[in-house]
């Protein structure tokens, strides 16, 4: 299985201040078509968790622009520009290259 | 918009069989694969398995063949049968649309295994 870990499991931040999460992967994520198979989640408490990004770097439909992310094999970043108070919440990545399809551990964004 | 809503008993017996429904609305079932993840209290998150509108599915091997699912396209539902549950399958079980990674997730239900 592929293993994903990410760091730091609790991030502090500040209303709009940056704040950056990592993600690491056991083995490349990155498939021979050319695309990284990491996606990254934002659970809230009290909803469904929500897709923020897919494929490493596409932002999925309806999310700000304040959330990029990048990396490529092995090592993924996600970034939120300016926090704000409703971006707190678990973020989590996921791999989907291959199954048994697995996650990191998650990181609470807290205030 | 597409909703996922997770339906079942909160509570099973060891050694029984757990048995959710996931009903989809806002999107014919009839596309994609449809998921399962579960989180145990204080643990990540697990991949349980998916199965396609047709029929065919995959599941995680650590599950060691306790795992079936099914659609019912006419109810719009897909389920999760776990057999032969133990403790350790206490968790939040979710339901979620895969279109080559999970794009729609369900609130999810807890599910406590205890006599």
């Amino acid at each position: 299985d592929i293993l994903m870990t990410q760091s730091p499991l609790s991030l502090p931040v500040t209303p709009g201040e940056p704040a950056s999460i990592s993600c690491t992967s056991s083995q490349s994520l990155l498939h021979s078509n050319g695309h990284n198979f990491l996606v990254w989640y934002l659970h809230k408490p009290g909803q469904s968790p929500q897709l923020l990004i897919y494929l490493g770097s596409n932002r999925a439909a309806g999310v700000p622009d304040r959330f990029s992310a990048s990396g490529s094999g092995t090592d993924f970043t996600l970034k939120i520009n300016r926090v704000e108070a409703e971006d707190l919440g678990v973020y989590f990545c996921m791999q989907s290259l291959q199954t048994p399809y697995t996650f990191g551990q998650g990181t609470k964004l807290e205030i | 918009q597409v909703q996922l809503q997770e339906s079942g008993p909160g509570l099973v017996k060891p050694s029984e069989t757990l048995s959710l429904t996931c009903t989809v609305s806002g999107d014919s079932i009839s596309n994609f694969f449809w998921t399962w993840i579960r989180q145990p209290p204080g643990k990540g998150l697990e991949w349980i398995g998916h199965i396609y509108h047709s029929g065919g599915a995959t599941h995680n091997p650590s599950l060691r063949g306790r795992v079936d699912m099914s659609v019912d396209k006419s109810k719009s539902q897909f389920s999760l049968k776990l057999r032969s549950v133990t403790a350790a399958d206490t968790a939040v079980y979710y339901c979620a649309r895969w279109a080559g990674w999970i794009d729609f997730w369900g609130l999810g239900i807890l599910v406590s295994v205890s006599s």
